[in-house]
């Protein structure tokens, strides 16, 4: 168990709809990543938060939006959902210090749009 | 660019056979980091080695052992006498240093599936 924890584990949802994926880090951790991974694409980086703020943004639609709250805990927005959008999304965190750069996963949300 | 090749799609082995998963990156920056993840049929991702640039020392974990070659810019992983558990996908990664106490995110490899038989 790598402490971060994600919820729902399985979500099924149909097009056109709009689904919110929630995560809690490690404790301690300041810094969260989400991550998609699907078949044609693989492991790809969404976004970065790092204590409530976004610094990084890697291939993510101008569909998907993210926060992170003052309690760390962040949530991934996905509105407008199309087919291809389906994927299992990850979320890591890391303690954001010198000398320590480990991301640890949580188990993934698998999304299914139809 | 950041890139990270893991030419192998697949390999099968017999238990207790030998197994070496390549790994090649391409980076500009001087400091990087370096991962191997493990993805088991369950799907989580898991942690196994973090490398930094600097320290090109071998480091061997019970049956794993990476070797990282500045030189040939690989970070290569062997499992040692493999076992059906070992059965995964394995993952290389590539993060760049980025200032301000956080880090940089993962680059991925494509990934390797590992079967072991029997």
């Amino acid at each position: 168990d790598s402490g971060v924890t994600q919820t729902p584990k399985h979500l099924i949802t149909a097009t056109g709809q709009r689904v919110t994926l929630r995560c809690s880090p490690r404790s301690g951790d300041l810094s969260v990543y989400w991550y998609q991974q699907s078949l044609d694409q693989g492991l790809q980086f969404l976004i970065q938060y790092y204590n409530g703020e976004e610094r990084a943004k890697g291939n993510i639609l101008e569909r998907f939006s993210a926060q992170q709250f003052p309690d760390l805990h962040s949530e991934l927005n996905l509105s407008s959902l199309e087919l291809g959008d389906s994927a299992l999304y990850f979320c890591a965190s890391s303690v954001a210090s010198r000398g320590t750069y480990e991301q640890y996963f949580g188990p993934g949300t698998r999304l299914t749009v139809t | 660019a950041q890139k990270v090749t893991q030419a192998q799609t697949e390999i099968s082995v017999v238990e207790k056979e030998d197994v070496t998963l390549d790994c090649v990156y391409e980076t500009r920056d001087t400091t990087y980091y370096l991962f191997w993840y493990k993805q088991p049929p369950s799907g989580e991702l898991v942690f196994l080695i973090r490398r930094n640039s600097f320290d090109e020392q071998n480091e061997i974990s019970g049956r794993y052992s990476w070797n990282f070659q500045k030189s040939t810019s690989s970070f290569n992983f062997t499992i040692t006498a493999s076992q059906v558990v070992d059965s995964a996908v394995y993952f290389c990664a590539l993060s760049e240093r980025r200032g301000g106490g956080s880090q940089g995110n993962l680059i991925f490899g494509k990934g390797t599936k590992l079967s072991v038989k029997p």
